[in-house]
């Protein structure tokens, strides 16, 4: 149980281009998200938290024009980076946060997606 | 503002060898605490964690660790480790003022030979 995929696994683009990666709660309802982004060598950073039915909540310094978040469903946020730069490149994690649980519930992780701006 | 510090970058054991794992936070609030694993090509999973109760807590895969309050701490031990657990290991630290939202640790590489 508490299973979350993430679409795609690994993303090549052009700079300039705009990138949608896809969080999905498969087992599980989560009217929480979260968004991280992992450097190589280098721990996970929290990018904002994603609301169903809400706007998203960013972190200090990460632009939210240029990471657009969408929390549609109970099952499913999507990242959107818009016009895609080389230092754009990371590795993109989420993780879904069951309804049930409230504020001490624990956090399931997506596998992450690679994302390779060219 | 809360934080990790993971003291341990990179830890070489052998097998069967003892392994503990430092984590100190800071944090104002009631605390909740994490570790999380991700092995090599794979994604972050939940070794165990403590909110509340007895602050030894035991995990998954032998894992246990436990919460010293007046220290800060956090550590994560495992009496006799295996090739199989060499992972990234990340410490945790949420609030239960923060909506689940948590601070991550740099990480510590463990590398266990066989």
């Amino acid at each position: 149980g508490a299973v979350v995929s993430q679409h795609p696994s690994w993303v090549i683009c052009k700079s300039g281009t705009s990138v949608k990666i896809e969080c999905r709660s498969l087992d599980f309802q989560a009217t929480t998200m979260f968004w991280y982004r992992q450097f190589p060598k280098q721990s996970l950073m929290l990018m904002a938290t994603s609301n169903e039915g809400s706007k998203a909540t960013y972190e200090q310094g990460v632009e939210k024009d240029k990471f657009l978040i969408n929390h549609a469903s109970l099952t499913l946020s999507t990242l959107t980076v818009t016009s895609a730069h080389p230092e754009d490149s990371s590795f993109y994690i989420c993780s879904a946060m069951p309804i049930a649980g409230g504020w001490s519930d624990t956090q399931y992780f997506g596998p992450g997606t690679r994302l390779t701006v060219l | 503002a809360q934080s990790v510090s993971q003291h341990n970058h990179h830890v070489i054991l052998s097998e069967a060898a003892s392994l503990e794992l430092g984590c100190n936070y800071s944090y104002g609030g009631t605390v909740n605490l994490f570790w999380y694993v991700q092995y090599p090509g794979q994604h972050l999973q939940l070794l165990l964690k403590y909110f509340s109760g007895d602050p030894l807590v035991k995990g998954i895969k032998g894992f246990e660790a436990e919460f010293i309050k007046s220290k800060f701490s956090f550590n994560l031990r495992k009496p006799s480790v295996q090739w199989s657990d060499t992972a990234e290991y990340f410490c945790a630290v949420g609030g239960n003022t923060n909506a689940g939202k948590s601070t991550f640790g740099d990480g510590t590489t463990l590398t266990v030979k066989p």
